[in-house]
């Protein structure tokens, strides 16, 4: 059990650019959660996959925001066109079922320019 | 829909003392559950103790143990013995419905002085 990795740990960028994160569950965790935690408050929920799918999308997620999780192992949050807000800390999280505890990567801390 | 609240931003303890941290929700599933995590300054959030909603037993873990009041929708955290490894930000999370998605609180900053 090697934990719940996120790639990278920092990344600034200027405002436009567009951004690509990188999350790699525990293996055999079916269960993949998105969150964004931004200073001085807890995370909020993005989206989840189980397996491949993509089975709910919080209405923060705009259209500037997309996640995949091609053949359900890794995932990847990307930013389209980034704008000051998007700066927090983007955590990705795996359980093994549904009920079973989240376990969380160190996250990426996005700074914008 | 789902929320938490942690009514203190921060408390803190003497090192070998006893610290409460109060967490009050709110939800219409009749299945859920309730985590306390600690999150260490530029650390990874690391998962505290888990609570069943449909267990009436509360959770202990080592020095730290919960008082869950399903009525009244409360759900603390005891630190016994503090150490100085305990300072961190804690935050009260409650999961449910058909994603299990976590609903967290704002969070409280526990200092742990020597």
């Amino acid at each position: 059990d090697t934990g719940v990795s996120q790639d990278p740990r920092h990344k600034i960028t200027k405002r436009g650019q567009n951004v690509t994160f990188r999350c790699d569950p525990i293996s055999e965790h079916n269960r993949l959660y998105w969150y964004r935690q931004t200073l001085g408050q807890g995370p909020e929920f993005l989206t989840y996959f189980q397996n491949e799918a993509q089975l709910e999308k919080s209405r923060l997620l705009s259209d500037r925001f997309s996640a995949e999780r091609p053949k359900g192992s890794f995932s990847t949050l990307e930013i389209q066109r980034t704008e000051q807000g998007d700066s927090a800390m983007y955590l990705c999280a795996s359980s093994w079922t549904a009920n079973q505890p989240q376990h969380f990567g160190d996250g990426t801390r996005l700074s914008i320019l | 829909a789902q929320t938490v609240t942690q009514s203190q931003p921060e408390m803190s303890v003497q090192e070998a003392e006893t610290v409460t941290l109060s967490c009050t929700y709110d939800t219409s599933e009749s299945d859920y559950y309730l985590f306390w995590y600690k999150q260490p300054p530029s650390r990874q959030m690391i998962l505290v103790i888990r609570q069943e909603a449909y267990k009436q037993q509360n959770a202990t873990e080592n020095r730290f143990s919960v008082n869950f009041q399903k009525a009244a929708k409360s759900f603390s955290l005891k630190i016994s013995d503090s150490q100085l490894g305990d300072a961190a930000m804690y935050f009260c999370a409650l999961s449910g419905g058909s994603n299990y998605k976590l609903t967290f609180g704002k969070g409280t900053l526990l200092t742990v002085n020597p």
